[in-house]
């Protein structure tokens, strides 16, 4: 099975520091990664989706990249509302599997 | 706009089996889709449980699978979770999903937390 393992596990930033969590996968996935936002008490919202793509509504200050099997999330300029906890998640089509990284807490510093 | 609710008993006892459904409104799960369960334990990461389409077809995590059914009603518009033999490990919270067709999850329900507690 494939691993995904996020870093940091979490993080100390500013209001308008640019933030950049990493998700390295244990074998090539291609493009295949989202990222998700979650907020305590709620469900996780989806951000990105093939590695760099940004979902409908997602602020443009979030941006995804890859190379190999090193994937990133970056925040351009943290915002109060972005303090939360961010999730990869690598999707197999055949057979159906999603995996999720263990997350990286983003905190006020 | 798309709505998917939990409903469930949110207590029970270890060796008993948690059956929770989620109902969708705002779009028909005949239209497509594998739609997903996801749960997370208080405090820590999320993990797939499995995935269904409309026709039955069924999608579960290797390290679940043994006790996990996943099951569809189209007349009501919902799919159900069943597992079985449930022990304190099995505390968390329990989100329905609809996929997103780009390999992520889309639209969740807001959760309903099952604890495993004699």
């Amino acid at each position: 099975a494939i691993q995904l393992t996020q870093s940091p596990s979490s993080l100390s930033a500013s209001v308008g520091d640019r933030v950049t969590i990493t998700c390295r996968t244990s074998q090539g996935i291609g493009s295949a990664l989202a990222w998700y936002q979650q907020k305590p008490g709620k469900a996780p919202k989806f951000l990105i989706y093939d590695a760099s793509s940004l979902e409908s509504g997602v602020p443009s200050r979030f941006s995804g990249s890859a190379s190999g099997t090193a994937f990133t999330l970056t925040i351009s300029s943290l915002q109060p509302e972005d303090f939360a906890t961010y999730y990869c998640q690598q999707f197999n089509g055949y057979p159906l599997m999603y995996t999720f990284g263990q997350g990286t807490k983003v905190e006020i510093k | 706009q798309v709505q998917l609710q939990e409903s469930g008993p949110g207590l029970l006892k270890p060796s008993e089996t948690l059956s929770l459904s989620c109902a969708v409104s705002g779009y028909s799960i005949s239209s497509g889709y594998y739609w997903g369960w996801i749960r997370q334990p208080p405090g820590k990461g999320l993990e797939w449980i499995g995935s269904i389409y409309h026709s039955g077809s069924a999608y579960y995590n290797p390290s679940l699978k043994s006790r996990v059914t996943i099951s569809v009603d189209r007349s009501k518009n919902q799919f159900s979770l069943r597992l079985r033999s449930v022990t304190a490990a099995d505390t968390a919270i329990y989100y329905c999903a609809r996929p997103s067709g780009k390999g992520g999850f889309d639209c969740w329900g807001q959760g309903t937390l099952v604890t495993v507690s004699s």
